[in-house]
Parts: structure tokens; C-alpha cells; sequence
């Protein structure tokens, strides 16, 4: 199995604060790391995939880059909307798909 | 609009079984494959089987194999998870994802609004 793991598992942070959160494969995964984005209650909603592609309807503020074993998802301005727990996901290996244990986004 | 929507989801003891529906509209089904995800009580994301997009395929995590099956009725435009010998650690909420990705990679778009299965006795 690949395991992944994202830091941190949680953050405060101010409207306008630029965040990051990184997450770490246990072997290479080339470009194959996705992110999600899931709000309380909510599915879960697909952000950026092949590590740095932004989702068509997704805002610019949202970035993501890395290859190999370590990933970053960047939000460079943070907007209310924006607190929600994050997730990534490796689809390196398609038949055993594997998420990070997610970072939750919160008010400062 | 694309939407899928999960339906089945209940309260069962340990050891029975539940039949989960995820109805698609709105893109041609048949030409993607599909994916159920769970959720347990205040946890990650944990995915669960896959189907490719004919049917022709399936794959299983390690945690659910040989007691769950997925299947699909592309006429029907439906998708299914069979659970079998349910145990208490299956409880939580089960997504139906779309895979969009590529040849060689997945990813998920949309996912459905989730249905709740509570294995307890």
C-alpha cells in the first residue's frame, strides 16, 4: 500500500492568509496526487488533480504542485468559503487509491 | 447537470447484508468507470472498490474483499455495492464517485451526496 500523509492535520488561519499544506507519499507517485475539498456534512469536491491541474469552476486562488513524494496544495488567499478540510489522494497505484487523513481549515 | 444519487443506506446488525444504489444523470454512464468511497464517524476517506466502465473489471480494498461486491446496469444507468457480513467497522457514509481521470490515473468528479450505513445491534 501506499501510505500518505498530510500536515498539518489542522490550521487556523485569518481571511486573506495565504495556507499550505503539504502532503507526503511513501514511495514515488510522479504526478499522480489529487486534492478534495469536503465542507461539514457535504461530498467531497474535487480541487486540483495530476498534482498541479486546477478543476475547471475552481478559483485561481487555489494551487497545487510536487512530483515524486511530496505534494503542496496552496490557497493564496483564503476566503470564508474556504474553511473545510482538505484531502489528498494518490491514483499512482488505480487499484488501491489512497487518501492522506486529511487537514481541517479553521477560523482563526 | 451531472448527479449521482446514493440510496440504501439504513441501520443493520453485524453479519447481515445491504444493497447500496447510486443512480447517475446527466453524461453518458456507460463510458466511465466508477467508484464507491467511504466515511466513517469523524474520519478520512477510505475508498472501496472501483468498476471499470464496461463492468468488465472490478477491484476491491483489502478491508472489504470478498464480502462486498460492486456491479452496474449501464441500461439502468445504475450502480450497486453489495455488502455482505457486515461488521461494525463498515459503519459510516458510502460515496459514489465518478472517475474522469486518464488511462493511467483516477480522479474523482462528482461524487454523490453520500448514504449512511450503520452496522450495530
Amino acid at each position: 500500500d501506499i501510505q500518505m500523509t498530510q500536515s498539518p492535520s489542522s490550521l487556523s488561519a485569518s481571511v486573506g492568509d495565504r495556507v499550505t499544506i503539504t502532503c507526503r507519499a511513501s514511495q514515488s507517485i510522479s504526478s499522480y496526487l489529487n486534492w478534495y475539498q469536503q465542507k461539514p456534512g457535504k461530498a467531497p469536491k474535487l480541487l486540483i488533480y495530476a498534482a498541479s491541474s486546477l478543476q475547471s469552476g475552481v478559483p485561481s486562488r487555489f494551487s497545487g504542485s510536487g512530483s515524486g513524494t511530496d505534494f503542496t496544495l496552496t490557497i493564496s488567499s483564503l476566503q470564508p468559503e474556504d474553511f473545510a478540510t482538505y484531502y489528498c489522494q494518490q491514483s499512482y497505484n488505480t487499484l488501491d487509491l489512497t487518501f492522506g487523513g486529511g487537514t481541517q481549515v479553521e477560523i482563526k | 447537470q451531472v448527479q449521482l444519487v446514493e440510496s440504501g443506506g439504513g441501520v443493520v446488525q453485524p453479519g447481515r447484508s445491504l444493497r447500496l444504489s447510486c443512480a447517475a444523470s446527466g453524461f453518458t454512464f456507460s463510458s466511465y468507470g466508477m467508484h464507491w468511497v467511504r466515511q466513517a464517524p469523524g474520519k478520512g476517506l477510505e475508498w472501496v472498490a472501483i468498476i471499470w466502465y464496461d463492468g468488465s473489471n472490478k477491484y476491491y480494498a483489502d478491508s472489504v474483499k470478498g464480502r462486498f461486491s460492486i456491479s452496474r446496469d449501464n441500461s439502468k444507468n445504475m450502480l450497486y455495492l453489495q455488502m455482505n457480513s457486515l461488521r461494525d467497522e463498515d459503519t459510516g457514509v458510502y460515496y459514489c464517485a465518478r472517475d474522469v481521470g486518464s488511462s493511467s490515473s483516477s480522479w474523482y468528479d462528482p461524487w454523490g451526496q453520500g448514504t449512511l450505513v450503520t452496522v450495530s445491534s
